[in-house]
């Protein structure tokens, strides 16, 4: 069964840093386009970042950009978003989603950035 | 950036009525392969946004065929023939035509 499972959210003060996993299951995350993707509480949805298949070439949203990193490890078929110098306004649920149509979605991981 | 504008943001609806969400979009969504790149989702609540439509029209795999998307260049619309208790959660449009991806501001369908 094709899977995706996000993990590393907590809480974290402003100004730190996390990094989360979205491991993939079913099929070889190489060959697909990934995505990050995030739902702050009660509010809509928005592209993060995304990370190529092949190249790996990596791109990010404007909001994010300078301080997340999309990475990839095949040999442990798992993306991860290195987050930091968080924001309150980065508070959100992170979903990982896979292809450019965002056709698999995992079931997301709650990150709250508060002092 | 390309701005997805959704309506309506919320409905209501009679099991067994019919549904239309409309998203306009500040820009032509066809690309010059030919595609046009405008997706559908569905969120239930608690859930992570599931795929329904792809490239304006395509139900993606086990979607009923109650749901069915139409429009071409700027303009969208996503209808469900018959609701269903099943189909209540927000709805989102996205773009997948340029970087960032953007999704409209989503319509929330609710059952009478």
């Amino acid at each position: 069964e094709v899977q995706l499972l996000e993990s590393g959210g907590g809480l974290v003060q402003p100004g730190g840093s996390l990094r989360l996993s979205c491991a993939a299951s079913g099929f070889n995350l190489r060959t697909y386009v990934m995505n990050w993707v995030r739902q702050a509480p009660g509010k809509g949805l928005e592209w993060v970042s995304g990370i190529t298949d092949g190249t790996g070439r990596t791109y990010y949203a404007d909001s994010v950009k300078g301080r997340f990193t999309i990475s990839r490890d095949n040999s442990k078929n798992t993306v991860y978003l290195q987050m930091n110098s968080l924001r309150a306004e980065d508070t959100a649920e992170y979903f990982c989603a896979r292809d450019k149509s965002l056709h698999i979605w995992g079931q997301g991981t709650l990150v709250t950035v508060s002092s | 950036d390309i701005v997805l504008t959704q309506t309506p943001l919320s409905l209501s609806v009679t099991p067994g009525q019919p549904a239309s969400i409309s998203c306009k979009s500040s820009q032509s969504l066809l690309h010059s392969d030919g595609k046009t790149y405008l997706y559908w989702y569905l969120q239930r609540p608690g859930q992570p946004p599931q795929l329904l439509i792809y490239e304006v029209s395509i139900r993606f795999s086990g979607v009923p065929d109650r749901f069915s998307g139409s429009g071409s260049g700027t303009d969208f619309t996503l209808r469900i023939s018959r609701v269903e208790a099943g189909d209540v959660g927000v709805y989102y449009c996205m773009q997948g035509l340029q970087l960032p991806k953007t999704f409209g501001q989503g319509t929330k369908l609710e059952i009478k």
